[in-house]
């Protein structure tokens, strides 16, 4: 299985700031990366597909890059309802699988 | 509007087999390109897909999971069912079921990514 791995673990930031979180994928996966953002107790909301495409409805202030094996999520100028833990996917090949998450702190 | 609930036991013993059902709205499984996977999530740890079935009965599974998962779908009641025998305490997580992109055409950007979720269900494994 393909193994994504996801840094930091924990980032503390100010609303305002500018975050990048960055995912690592064992092997290439051309451009099958998604994105997730969870709150507690909730379902993921999706965000990013095909590592560049946002999904309906989310903020412009969330974009993707990267494609191979290195990929990132920028949230340009972080509000509150950002902090959250996020997830990347990748769906180039089976088993389909995760990071490990990347928790958004208020700082 | 899609919509999709899971439901099944919030406790199982140890070495019995779990059934859950996902019960979903607003789309059909009998349309060609729709799909539906089963997740799990443990208590404060990541995700893990399980398990996915095609609108042309095409079923895919984990590879560390296969043995133990079964996942078929009745279009005409609008769910899905996932098994998994065997179940012990590390299978105690949330199981999600969500529904994939759409894929129309040739257009399968989001195919294997996770566009509508379920809220899900704990289910605890215990004695």
């Amino acid at each position: 299985d393909i193994q994504m791995t996801q840094s930091p673990s924990t980032l503390s930031a100010f609303v305002g700031d500018r975050v990048t979180i960055t995912c690592r994928a064992s092997q290439s996966i051309s451009s099958w990366l998604a994105w997730y953002q969870q709150k507690p107790g909730k379902a993921p909301k999706l965000l990013i597909y095909k590592a560049s495409y946002l999904e309906s409805g989310v903020p412009s202030r969330f974009s993707g890059s990267g494609s191979g094996t290195e990929f990132t999520l920028t949230i340009s100028s972080l509000q509150p309802d950002d902090f959250a833990t996020y997830y990347c996917q990748q769906y180039n090949s089976f088993s389909w699988t995760f990071g490990q998450g990347t928790k958004v702190e208020i700082k | 509007q899609v919509t999709l609930k899971e439901s099944g036991p919030a406790l199982v013993k140890p070495t019995q087999t779990l059934t859950l059902t996902c019960t979903f709205s607003g789309f059909s499984l009998s349309t060609s390109g729709m799909r539906v996977s089963w997740l799990r999530q443990p208590p404060g740890k990541a995700l893990e897909w399980l398990a996915r079935i095609d609108w042309d009965d095409d079923k895919f599974y984990s590879t560390s999971l296969k043995t133990r998962l079964t996942i078929s779908k009745d279009t005409s009641r609008n769910q899905v069912v996932l098994t998994m025998t065997n179940m012990d305490p590390v299978d105690t997580a949330t199981y999600y079921c969500a529904r994939l992109g759409y894929c129309k055409g040739g257009n399968c950007d989001c195919g294997g990514c996770f566009a509508y979720w379920g809220q899900g269900t704990l289910v605890t494994v215990s004695a």
